[in-house]
């Protein structure tokens, strides 16, 4: 069972709606990310929390908007999507600063943009 | 900028058979290399963590090795079965840095 829970798993959406995507984690750890799968690729990196305030967006359009409202929540919400933002969006978590342990990721969610 | 390969992109091999997974990064200054599993749709799976100062970690049938100096690490599974199906992805974390740098995967088919 995996320790980051996201949710929902599969989204379907829009191109006018807004929506947003969850994430939890119970292990302490104060290092939360987002990031985008598209098929066949590997993740790649859309923000980084840190002690709850962000600390890396790596230009991301701003019709993502993440929000980290206690240490153990993540939220992306989503506005004004694209065709092109379907794929699998991926969160995980890490301790911060201690480099040597890992990061833990969630299952995902499918985002479908209609 | 941190260049994680891994080769080749895509393998089958019949059950039974040891798998061998190559990944090579450009710079060497890493705190540890991460392996993941990835099944289809699906998010990843920690595998093994190998830290900069270590030469292998093993799990079960999952070995991995790095030799830091050369940029390489390569994850063994022995004897393989089917359900080992799915793409194996390595990430390089450097140093002073939140980021993973990611390969692009091994796709491996295992066949009963």
């Amino acid at each position: 069972d995996t320790e980051v829970t996201q949710t929902p798993k599969h989204l379907v959406m829009g191109m006018t709606n807004k929506k947003s995507l969850k994430c939890e984690q119970h292990m302490g750890h104060r290092a939360m990310y987002w990031y985008k799968q598209k098929a066949k690729k590997p993740p790649e990196l859309m923000f980084v929390y840190s002690y709850e305030k962000l600390s890396i967006n790596e230009s991301v359009p701003s019709r993502f908007s993440p929000e980290c409202p206690n240490s153990s929540l993540l939220n992306l919400h989503l506005h004004a999507l694209q065709p092109e933002d379907s794929a699998l969006y991926l969160c995980a978590s890490s301790q911060v600063g201690e480099w040597y342990q890992p990061q833990h990721f969630g299952d995902g969610t499918r985002l479908s943009i209609l | 900028k941190q260049e994680v390969t891994q080769i080749p992109a895509a393998l089958s091999v019949p059950e039974g058979e040891n798998l061998v997974l190559n990944c090579s990064f450009t710079d060497s200054a890493i705190y540890n290399l991460q392996w993941f599993r990835q099944d289809p749709g699906k998010g990843l799976t920690s595998l093994l963590l190998i830290q900069s100062s270590q030469r292998e970690q093993t799990s079960g049938r999952l070995n991995a090795s790095l030799d830091k100096s050369s940029g390489r690490s390569t994850l063994y599974i022995a004897a393989s079965q089917p359900g080992d199906s799915a793409t194996y992805l390595c990430a390089v974390r450097r140093y002073g840095n939140n980021r993973l740098a990611f390969g692009k995967g091994n796709q491996v088919v295992v066949i009963p």
